[in-house]
């Protein structure tokens, strides 16, 4: 069985553009969830999809937003880059909404 | 708002021996779960080992198990018989039980081994 796929896995943009990242779940899984992690911070839970609806979300700016196709997959947009969404973000999908497996992320940096 | 502690941001460890990770958390739930995330140079997280906070019995996979403390609320890792491939960012996170809750981590401990 394919894991969980991120595309693309580095990305460079540079500050007030825009960016999307792509997520694509473990067959059959219907639950994605999205995690910055940066130094600094550590790791931060964005939002979680189920079923094409955000079913919850973290303590992110506006900037930061996502869907979910109705093939499960999911992308995250990223509006106005600045410097600090530098990081790498982190993909999972679940099958009970528990048990998270995890992607191997993507490289965002921002100049 | 629940939080996770990881107190050791490095630990090292001889090849073929055994280490203990610690981890502390807060929460004023009663249902949740707690896991250990690895995550090597490759940046996947990988899932290590999980407790339910209902269950009492330690969980134990292979080489990796746990001391859960729950009135204390203490989950510490110990892996035995160390190898290299062990070598990674350890994390332990917090999920709330219930449909919905996301995945709180602590900062991650940094394992060595030394061959």
């Amino acid at each position: 069985k394919a894991g969980v796929t991120q595309t693309p896995r580095y990305l460079i943009k540079t500050r007030g553009q825009q960016v999307t990242l792509s997520c694509s779940p473990i067959s059959g899984h219907r639950s994605v969830s999205w995690y910055q992690q940066t130094p600094g911070q550590g790791l931060q839970f964005l939002f979680e999809y189920f079923s094409e609806t955000q079913r919850n979300k973290g303590n992110f700016p506006g900037r930061f937003s996502g869907r979910q196709f109705s093939n499960s997959r999911s992308e995250m947009n990223v509006s106005t880059l600045e410097l600090g969404d530098s990081a790498l973000y982190l993909c999972a999908s679940s099958l009970d909404l528990i048990h998270l497996q995890f992607g191997n992320g993507t490289r965002l940096t921002v100049t | 708002a629940q939080t996770v502690t990881q107190s050791q941001p490095e630990m090292s460890v001889q090849e073929a021996e055994t280490v203990t990770l610690s981890c502390t958390y807060d929460t004023s739930e009663s249902d949740y779960y707690l896991f250990w995330y690895k995550q090597p140079p490759s940046r996947q997280m990988i899932l290590v080992i999980r407790q339910e906070a209902y269950k009492q019995q330690n969980a134990t996979e292979n080489r990796f198990s746990v001391n859960f403390q729950k009135a204390a609320k203490s989950f510490s890792l110990k892996i035995s018989d160390s190898q290299l491939g062990d070598a990674a960012m350890y994390f332990c996170a917090y999920r709330r039980g219930g449909s919905q809750g996301n995945l709180i981590f602590g900062k991650g401990t940094k394992l060595s081994v030394k061959p």
